[in-house]
């Protein structure tokens, strides 16, 4: 298995409060994600990484920043967290390898609920 | 925009029968072709994928792919299916970009349950 640690693996939070989700690997990939999971909806890209300091919006970026000082750390914050944000939280990771695009190996997962 | 279609979000079968689970994409070039298992409260595990070359691809857990330019289709299939291959599947794409970011695209998912 990939080795891409992701903490915490639960957590509850309250409206309003700002949370910060860690993904953390150690296969030195240069590509992160930030996915979320809604039933109905499959998986969804909220940001991405292609280096360090180097990120970009995905498809549902409203409400989430990142950050990435370090290849092996990808930082998810919720600045103020708002119940539409209860998800779960994937991330993933991917290499090129020559030419092509390696697939992505995915975390356990985030359960995040906002009450 | 790529966009994915699982047209199927639930599909029963009887342990031992065939299954097919249907994939469509909708991409101006042949994109890059993966999918994942999600069995439940885990992260997703990839399959199989197809970048090129033979249309047929042989994955993990006794899966295969075909994949038709024609009909922009991707359809998993399994000869047996067990009750441990109950779970939930997800096909997804990536375009055809070589290097450059890597965004995949997933379709909905399709929950398969199994009956003893």
């Amino acid at each position: 298995d990939a080795g891409i640690t992701q903490s915490p693996r639960h957590k509850v939070t309250e409206t309003g409060t700002p949370v910060t989700l860690r993904c953390h690997q150690t296969e030195n990939h240069r590509y992160m994600y930030w996915y979320r999971q809604d039933p109905g909806h499959g998986l969804r890209l909220i940001h991405y990484s292609y280096g360090v300091k180097d990120t970009d919006k995905g498809e549902v970026s409203d409400g989430y920043s990142v950050s990435r000082s370090k290849t092996e750390d990808f930082l998810l914050t919720l600045e103020s967290a708002t119940s539409s944000q209860t998800s779960v939280y994937f991330c993933a990771i991917s290499e090129i390898v020559g030419t092509f695009n390696t697939e992505a190996f995915f975390g356990q997962g985030t359960r995040l609920t906002v009450v | 925009a790529q966009s994915v279609t699982q047209p199927d979000i639930h599909i029963t079968v009887s342990e031992g029968a065939s299954l097919e689970l249907r994939c469509n994409y909708s991409y101006g070039a042949t994109p890059y072709l993966f999918w994942y298992v999600q069995s439940p409260g885990q992260g997703l595990q990839l399959l199989l994928k197809y970048f090129s070359g033979d249309t047929l691809v042989q994955g993990i857990k006794g899966f295969e792919a075909e994949f038709k330019r024609s009909q922009s289709s991707f359809n998993l299939r399994k000869p047996s299916v067990h009750w441990s291959d109950a779970a939930e599947y997800f096909c997804a794409v990536v375009p055809p970009t070589g290097a450059g970011s890597y965004q995949l695209t997933f379709g909905k998912g399709t929950k398969l349950s199994v009956i003893p």
